[in-house]
């Protein structure tokens, strides 16, 4: 079975520039997870949706960054305006459902330097 | 609030020795916990996961990791290391607020 994709895997911006970062996860997971993980530190939810439902974005910096899955399966992560804090690694994974019981499935990630 | 500690940032073993990497929770209630591995370039891959009954838990690749409540604990640990073991390990906790440590970076050597 094919695993969750992201897109693109590594991109550079200079600070104030917009970015956004794509992923499709695992056929048939509701649940949906972005991560963003700074260098020597572990993953940091983002922001958690069930289908196409925002479940948790307590940690997500909404003043710049969005999130959307429309429709339940692909999401998209944007950053708009990028600060040099936002160098990272934004990891996508899915699950089948919102339980802890539920394994979480992860991409490659897409690291992102911002300049 | 939940946490996870991992009090060790970097550890080296020859190859072949035993491996223990220690973690260390917060949470309210009885947590689940999850050990995963990172390895270059590579997303994270579950190694093995407590939810509750048998406090040894066996996972893949040989590794093992054992809950104990009294010391809010969930060491990992394998017999003997092999090279291609060299990678960042995770401990994590939660239900679906997963909080992950900083990482223990394990390097191998020959």
């Amino acid at each position: 079975e094919a695993g969750v994709a992201q897109s693109p895997r590594y991109k550079i911006i200079e600070k104030r520039q917009s970015v956004a970062f794509w992923c499709n996860p695992i056929s048939g997971h509701a649940t949906l997870y972005w991560y963003q993980q700074i260098l020597g530190q572990g993953p940091k939810l983002l922001i958690q949706f069930q289908n196409n439902g925002v479940v948790d974005d307590s940690q997500l910096p909404k003043d710049r960054f969005s999130a959307e899955r429309l429709k339940g399966v692909d999401s998209t992560l944007k950053i708009q305006p990028a600060k040099l804090e936002d160098s990272a690694v934004y990891l996508c994974a899915s699950s089948v459902g919102t339980s802890g019981s539920n394994e979480q499935f992860f991409g490659p990630g897409t690291r992102l330097t911002v300049l | 609030a939940q946490s996870v500690t991992q009090p060790d940032i970097h550890i080296t073993v020859s190859e072949g020795a035993s491996l223990e990497l220690r973690c260390n929770y917060s949470y309210g209630a009885t947590p689940y916990l999850f050990w995963y591995v990172q390895s270059p370039g590579q997303g994270l891959q579950l190694l093995l996961k407590y939810f509750s009954g048998d406090t040894l838990v066996q996972g893949i690749k040989g590794f093992e990791a054992e809950f104990k409540r009294s010391q809010s604990s969930f060491n990992l640990r394998k017999p003997s290391v092999h090279w291609s073991d060299a990678a960042e390990y995770f401990c994590a906790v939660g239900n679906n607020d997963m909080r992950f440590g900083a990482g223990t970076r394990l390097t191998v050597k020959p």
